[in-house]
């Protein structure tokens, strides 16, 4: 089984701070691992994915296969980060995607 | 980029009505789509997956006679809520598989279909 933990439910942290938002894994495969980004009254929309390895609004993920984690950071929060994040992973080739049950993150002006 | 159009985006029925949820890829084929439930400040909950011309493989604890899903062709999923009670009020989103995608995106979301029962 696999599974995607996300262990808080809010993050509030002031403009300009670093953000981590924090997901752990379980799963026996090769995971495929993804963060998205849900905005107030928008649809989920993919963040980044781990195996590009890019930097997508300041934001970067790294796969930590000891620590089975793959936490989101950023080194200087925008108000405009404000949202709902949500790790997920796939396998299967994308049979199976299971989300985390996500974090909302709060920047404070 | 790839679209994913999920209608309607709202619906209010009566308790043992059925309601119908469509998604539909715009401009790519979907061999298969996702359909989630979203429940207040809860994270997304896979209920099934469905593969175009069969049948759906539903999550445990999800009821195939409850959500009927059909995914009859590669650009359309449905998801039917059968005699739905006040407990099925939720928020359902659809999401297919793009597999000419390249890396970095294959999945993609609808904009959700908030289901209240009255």
């Amino acid at each position: 089984a696999q599974r995607v933990t996300q262990p808080e439910k809010l993050l509030s942290v002031f403009k300009g701070a670093p953000v981590e938002l924090k997901c752990n894994y379980s799963y026996s495969g090769s995971p495929e691992l993804f963060w998205y980004v849900q905005y107030s009254r928008q649809r989920l929309q993919l963040l980044l994915r781990h195996i590009s390895r890019e930097s997508i609004k300041g934001f970067t993920a790294d796969l930590n296969k000891g620590e089975t984690s793959f936490h989101l950071k950023k080194p200087f929060a925008q108000e405009e980060d404000s949202a709902m994040y949500y790790c997920a992973l796939a396998s299967g080739g994308y049979q199976k995607v299971t989300f985390g049950t996500g974090t909302k993150l709060q920047v404070i002006p | 980029g790839a679209v994913v159009s999920q209608h309607p985006s709202w619906v209010i029925c009566k308790s043992g009505t059925s309601v119908k949820i469509e998604c539909r890829s715009l401009d790519f084929q979907a061999t298969t789509m996702f359909w989630y439930r979203q429940f207040p400040k809860q994270s997304l909950m896979l209920m099934a997956t469905s593969n175009e011309g069969s049948k759906a493989t539903y999550e445990q604890g999800v009821e195939k006679d409850k959500f009927l899903i059909n995914h009859a062709s590669l650009t359309l999923s449905t998801l039917t809520v059968t005699s739905a009670h006040p407990e099925d009020s939720s928020f359902y989103i659809c999401s297919a598989r793009n597999p000419a995608a390249n890396h970095n995106e294959k999945l993609f979301f609808g904009s959700g279909t908030q289901l209240s029962v009255l």
